[in-house]
């Protein structure tokens, strides 16, 4: 049974970095099979998908427009684990975040996170 | 970007009440669209994948069909436990988007 969980602060300043972890327990962040994504939550902006990173013979990245200019997700092999960083966060990047794996064949996410709620406020 | 309009917005319904969720793609995304139950303060949990094909473990009450642009949602005869708000995802290209969600209340 695949799990991820989360860690990382609840609180950034603004002009700040938000980062977050993601650890695997029972796949691989390696594996040709699936993706690795982050997915934020918040009243104004619903679920957005902000990007993913997968291996097939390297590593692949791929991120929403709307952050490209901001996002690094790193994957981690020894520590089987992936990250988030968002740089120079505002108040609108507070959301609920969370980690999810995506199967490879049918793209969806299964399983999550369980979810890291992150406030930027100074 | 592949906008994906659910409705209603909202329902209430009263247990062994049928409910029917709408998900409506910007454009034909085939049958890449797959569904998710949030249940308060809980991640996502994905019920229903590839428009139709339940996922492993979820009651049979459940159920997807749809093609193209536009998909449904079913739950035959709700239980209480059910309330949640539920949420459609695209996969067909990227940006992956979701839905806005379809809150259901326990009448």
């Amino acid at each position: 049974q695949v799990q991820l969980q989360q860690s990382g602060p609840g609180l950034v300043k603004p002009s700040q970095t938000l980062s977050l972890t993601c650890v695997i327990s029972g796949d691989s962040v390696s594996s040709n099979s699936v993706g690795w994504n982050w997915i934020r939550q918040s009243p104004s902006r619903g679920l957005e998908w902000l990007g993913r990173t997968y291996y097939r013979s390297k590593w692949n990245y791929d991120y929403a427009e709307s952050v490209k200019s901001r996002i690094t997700i790193n994957p981690d092999r020894a520590k089987n684990q992936f990250s988030l960083q968002l740089n120079s966060v505002t108040p609108e990047d507070t959301a609920v975040y969370y980690c999810a794996r995506e199967d490879w064949k049918y793209h969806w996410f299964d399983p999550w996170g369980q979810g890291t709620l992150v406030t930027v406020s100074s | 970007e592949i906008v994906l309009t659910q409705s209603p917005d909202f329902q209430s319904v009263t247990p062994k009440e049928k409910v029917t969720i709408t998900c409506r793609a910007s454009q034909s995304i085939g049958s890449s669209l797959h569904w998710y139950q949030q249940k308060p303060d809980q991640s996502p949990k994905l019920l229903i994948e590839y428009a139709s094909q339940s996922s492993s473990g979820v009651p049979s009450r459940f159920s997807g069909s749809g093609s193209g642009t536009d998909f449904t949602l079913t739950i035959n005869s709700l239980e209480v436990e059910d309330a949640a708000t539920y949420y459609c995802h695209q996969s067909s290209s990227l940006p992956l988007t979701f839905g806005g969600g379809t809150k259901v209340e326990i009448k």
